[in-house]
């Protein structure tokens, strides 16, 4: 089975900009979440969707939304990019998203936004 | 919400040595805690798990000890390696909730 994969892998803009980043869970997978990743910060979690609704979010600003597609596919966006918005975005897949209940939860390799 | 603490946030070790990572949580309600590995430029990957219904849990080299009723967890990583030197995280999460929060994680360095 492909693992979760995130394109683009390296993305460079400039403050004011807008970004969309993308998340292909595996298959078979529903649930999607994403994380920030910062020197500073960590991994924070920012929010997770399942059959295309965010079930659960993290304490990020509006800027930050998400959506996803019937494939379960997903994306989110960040508008007015911020120099502090730059961080490897990491999305993470679980088949509904059971995770204390006997699910795992897999990383894609990131996506890392360095905003100018 | 839940707050995750991680001590050491360095720890050096000598090959062949064990290896002890702490966690606490603030959040009661928390039963699922897994442990990543991130190697450098990698994707952080799940090495070992437990739930609340159990106290601890191993897997080859690696164990987890879960105390609920002290709120901590702790990773054991016994005969290091070269290969084990990577960032670890701690993590926990409540049950019917997805969100994980991590601890600020440690940076094992195995000696040889």
């Amino acid at each position: 089975k492909a693992g979760v994969t995130q394109t683009p892998r390296y993305l460079i803009k400039t403050r004011g900009q807008q970004v969309t980043l993308s998340c292909s869970p595996i298959s078979g997978h529903r649930s999607v979440s994403w994380y920030q990743q910062t020197p500073g910060q960590g991994l924070q979690f920012l929010f997770e969707y399942f059959s295309e609704t965010q079930r659960n979010k993290g304490n990020f600003p509006g800027r930050f939304s998400g959506r996803q597609f019937s494939n379960s596919r997903s994306e989110m966006n960040v508008s007015t990019l911020e120099l502090g918005d730059s961080a490897l975005y990491l999305c993470a897949s679980s088949l509904v998203g059971g995770l204390a209940s006997g699910e795992t939860q897999y990383f894609g390799p990131g996506t890392r936004l360095l905003v100018l | 919400g839940e707050n995750v603490e991680q001590h050491p946030s360095t720890l050096s070790v000598q090959e062949g040595d064990s290896a002890v990572i702490k966690c606490t949580y603030s959040d009661s309600a928390s039963n699922y805690f897994p442990w990543y590995k991130q190697e450098l430029g990698k994707r952080p990957q799940l090495i070992i798990d437990i739930r609340s219904n159990v106290g601890e849990k191993k897997d080859q080299r690696i164990a987890v000890t879960l105390n609920k009723t002290a709120k901590h967890f702790s990773l054991h990583i016994t005969e290091t390696q070269p290969e084990d030197s990577a960032v670890y995280f701690c993590a926990a999460t409540p049950f019917g909730n997805e969100k994980l929060t991590f601890g600020t994680g440690t940076r094992l360095t195995i000696i040889p």
